[in-house]
């Protein structure tokens, strides 16, 4: 159980345009998502939690112009980087939170690997 | 400012034997502790917890020690196997807010 999904896996993509990435809990709701950013050989930085039918709350210094997040049901977020710039490549990882009980145990997805030529 | 430090970046150990991984927080409102497995390219596997109101938690293999006048905790892998090796990163968080903050990982290699 617990299992979290993320798509796509890899994406490249031009300078300017726009990618969505998709965070899904198969197994359970979700009324807590997260969004992280991990560069090479660093930590993961939480970027922004995402509650359900609610708008995301950003953590500093990230822009919520450009990671626009969108946490629509209680199974699914996503991560829109807006007009993409090579500086923006990195791993991004989402985890959910399960709604029930109290457990603050996070599950994590795959991640997605952005490259931005 | 780093909240939750790994200082050792890499760790080697013989197969069968103990692994040790430190972890070290500064903000003493954390009381929730995670301990997190993960492979390149891959999201983090969660392998193992304890509240701040426990001092020791056991799974298996693994277990993970809390010293909370030290603000510092670690995670002991016995015996250590092959598939073990990867980069573990602490995790810690304040009850309520939901929030994780991670150290920057250690990476371990049991050697066979």
């Amino acid at each position: 159980g617990a299992v979290v999904s993320q798509h796509p896996s890899r994406v490249i993509c031009k300078s300017g345009t726009s990618v969505k990435i998709e965070c899904r809990s198969l197994d359970f709701q979700a009324t807590t998502m997260f969004w992280y950013r991990q560069f090479p050989k660093q930590s993961l930085m939480l970027m922004a939690t995402s509650n359900e039918g609610s708008k995301a709350t950003y953590e500093q210094g990230v822009e919520k112009d450009k990671f626009l997040i969108n946490h629509a049901s209680l199974t699914l977020s996503t991560l829109t980087v807006t007009s993409a710039h090579p500086e923006d490549s990195s791993f991004y990882i989402c985890s959910a939170r399960p709604g029930t009980g109290t457990s603050d145990t996070q599950y994590f997805g795959p991640g997605t690997r952005l490259t931005v030529l | 400012d780093q909240q939750v430090k790994q200082n050792s970046p890499s760790l080697s150990v013989q197969e069968g034997r103990i692994s040790i991984l430190n972890c070290d927080y500064t903000n003493s409102m954390f009381d929730y502790f995670l301990w997190y497995k993960k492979y390149p390219a891959e999201g983090p596997t969660f392998l193992i917890s304890i509240s701040s109101i426990k001092d020791k938690n056991e799974d298996g293999r693994f277990t993970v020690f809390l010293n909370k006048s030290a603000k510092h905790l670690s995670l002991h892998i016995v015996p250590s196997q092959p598939g073990d090796s990867a980069v573990y990163f602490c995790a810690a968080s304040a009850r309520g807010t939901y929030k994780y903050i991670f150290g920057t990982g250690t990476r371990l290699k049991v050697l066979a």
